[in-house]
C-alpha cells in the first residue's frame, strides 16, 4: 500500500523569506501523481501545485516550486516570498494511474505559521 | 457553478444513533471520496468510488457505510458501531485517474452529544 510521509509537524517562516516542506512517499509504481494541498483556517481544501511522475521537470506555480526526485520518491515543496496567506496546514498527496482503484493518499500534514 | 456541496455543516448525534452526511457533485466527476479528518491531523480515507454502484473501503472504514446510487451523489452513514465518530469530514471528487486534482467540499464537522 502506498503511504506518504511528512516529517514536519510544523514549521515558520519570516515574511518574504523561503520556507521548505518536505514529503516522502512510498510506492512500488512507476506511474503516479503528486500533489500538494493548503488548507487554511476556513478548512477549505486548496491545491496548490501538481507533479506527473513521467516529467522530470520540476512544476512551478508562482510562489510556489517542488523539489521531485522519484528515486528517492521524495516530493518537497518550497515557497517563495512567503506572505501572511501562506499560513495554513499544507497536505501532500498521492494518486497512482492504475486503471482501477485509484485511491488520494494523503500525508499528516505540516502547519506553517508566517512570522510579520 | 461547478462544484461539491456537503451538508449539513454542523451536525450533533446522540450516542447510538445513526446520521449521515450528503456529499453532492455537479462536476460529473466518475470518482468521489469521503474523509475524516482528527484535530491537527492528516485526512485518513473511509471510502471511495470510481463508479456509480461501486465503492472501496479505505483505511478505517470500520463503523462507516456509503451508497453510490447516483454518479452525483456520495452518502456516507455513521453508524453507531462508531465508537468515537466526533470528527470533521471532507468529500471529495476527481475523475479517477490523470493528473486532475480532487475538489473538496467544505466538510460536516460531527459532534457526539
Amino acid at each position: 500500500a502506498q503511504t506518504v510521509t511528512q516529517s514536519q509537524p510544523e514549521m515558520s517562516v519570516q515574511e518574504a523569506e523561503t520556507v521548505t516542506l518536505s514529503c516522502t512517499y512510498d510506492t512500488s509504481e512507476s506511474d503516479y501523481y503528486l500533489f500538494w494541498y493548503k488548507q487554511p483556517p476556513s478548512r477549505q481544501m486548496i491545491l496548490v501545485i501538481r507533479q506527473e511522475a513521467y516529467k522530470q521537470q520540476n512544476a512551478t506555480e508562482n510562489r510556489f516550486s517542488v523539489n521531485f526526485q522519484k528515486a528517492a520518491k521524495s516530493f518537497s515543496l518550497k515557497i517563495s516570498d512567503s506572505q501572511l496567506g501562506d499560513a495554513a496546514m499544507y497536505f501532500c498527496a498521492y494518486r497512482s494511474d492504475m486503471e482501477y482503484g485509484n485511491k488520494l493518499v494523503f500525508g499528516a500534514g505540516t502547519i506553517l505559521r508566517v512570522k510579520s | 457553478d461547478g462544484g461539491i456541496t456537503q451538508s449539513p455543516k454542523y451536525l450533533f448525534r446522540k450516542e447510538g444513533q445513526n446520521v449521515t452526511l450528503s456529499c453532492e457533485q455537479n462536476l460529473n466527476h466518475d470518482a468521489m471520496y469521503w474523509y475524516r479528518q482528527d484535530p491537527g491531523q492528516g485526512l485518513r480515507l473511509i471510502y471511495y468510488s470510481q463508479i456509480v454502484n461501486d465503492f472501496q473501503k479505505g483505511d478505517i472504514a470500520e463503523g462507516y457505510s456509503v451508497s453510490r446510487e447516483k454518479k452525483e451523489s456520495f452518502p456516507l452513514t455513521v453508524t453507531s458501531a462508531q465508537k468515537n465518530p466526533t470528527a470533521f469530514y471532507l468529500c471529495a471528487s476527481s475523475w479517477p485517474r490523470g493528473v486532475t486534482e480532487a475538489f473538496f467540499g467544505q466538510g460536516t464537522r460531527l459532534t457526539v452529544v
